[in-house]
């Protein structure tokens, strides 16, 4: 079954306390990308990577990093988490040169 | 500068009959568009698209129509069913740099189908 998969569901952390928030595909898509949903302000993304070793800046990337050492996960690590990092995260992947992309069931953070 | 506007937060619709929702996009570079709907404690799924070189485009119950003239698009569900409850995200794509497509959301239109 094709799936993307992350881990935790669910997270309540302090301020300052690194987390990382793991996303794992098992399409072997090219692609995949971390988008935050905030009321009223729909999906933004965050970072994105095209292949292997290959990432690049969403339109929020401030207070996030991203690696990609494995085609099948995209791990997004908040270094030093803050209240306004309080928010519903959703992992995506799609094929290179589609435009469907397939999305994970979403990480709720709340940074107290 | 949001890129793509749903206007309608909520909209809510009797069973059966036809439910539309709104979404406007203000950049012309725009080439793709989708839809995507979003059960509560799930990830949004894809409901349909439209390139931009179409005005239309179905699939069972859903229509998408695609108006480049006025940078608007609009989602038809018809007829409406209990299952159609869900928030809707507009969203465009367009070509980065190859290969790589950026997709702009819209802010979502919770829909509520009344018995």
């Amino acid at each position: 079954e094709a799936q993307v998969t992350q881990n935790p569901r669910y997270l309540i952390t302090v301020t300052g306390k690194k987390l990382t928030v793991t996303c794992s595909q098992n399409m072997n898509h090219e692609y995949m990308s971390w988008y935050r949903q905030d009321p009223g302000l729909g999906l933004r993304q965050i970072y994105y990577s095209m292949n292997v070793e290959v990432t690049d800046k969403g339109d929020v990337p401030e207070g996030y990093k991203v690696s990609r050492k494995e085609k099948r996960n995209f791990p997004l690590i908040l270094e030093s988490p803050s209240p306004n990092q309080t928010s519903l995260y959703f992992c995506a992947t799609r094929r290179v040169n589609t435009d469907t992309q397939y999305f994970g069931p979403g990480t709720r953070l709340t940074v107290l | 500068d949001q890129q793509v506007k749903q206007n309608s937060p909520s909209l809510s619709v009797q069973e059966g009959r036809i439910s539309i929702l709104n979404c406007d996009y203000t950049n012309s570079m725009f080439d793709y568009f989708l839809w995507y709907k979003k059960y509560p404690a799930e990830g949004p799924t894809f409901l349909i698209s439209i390139s931009s070189i179409k005005d239309k485009n179905e699939d069972g119950r859903f229509t998408v129509f695609l108006n480049k003239s006025a940078k608007h698009l609009s989602l038809h569900i018809v007829p409406s069913q209990p299952g159609d409850s869900a928030v809707y995200f507009c969203a465009a794509s367009r070509i980065v740099i190859q290969g790589a497509q950026k997709l702009v959301f819209g802010q979502g239109t919770r829909l509520t189908i009344n018995p």
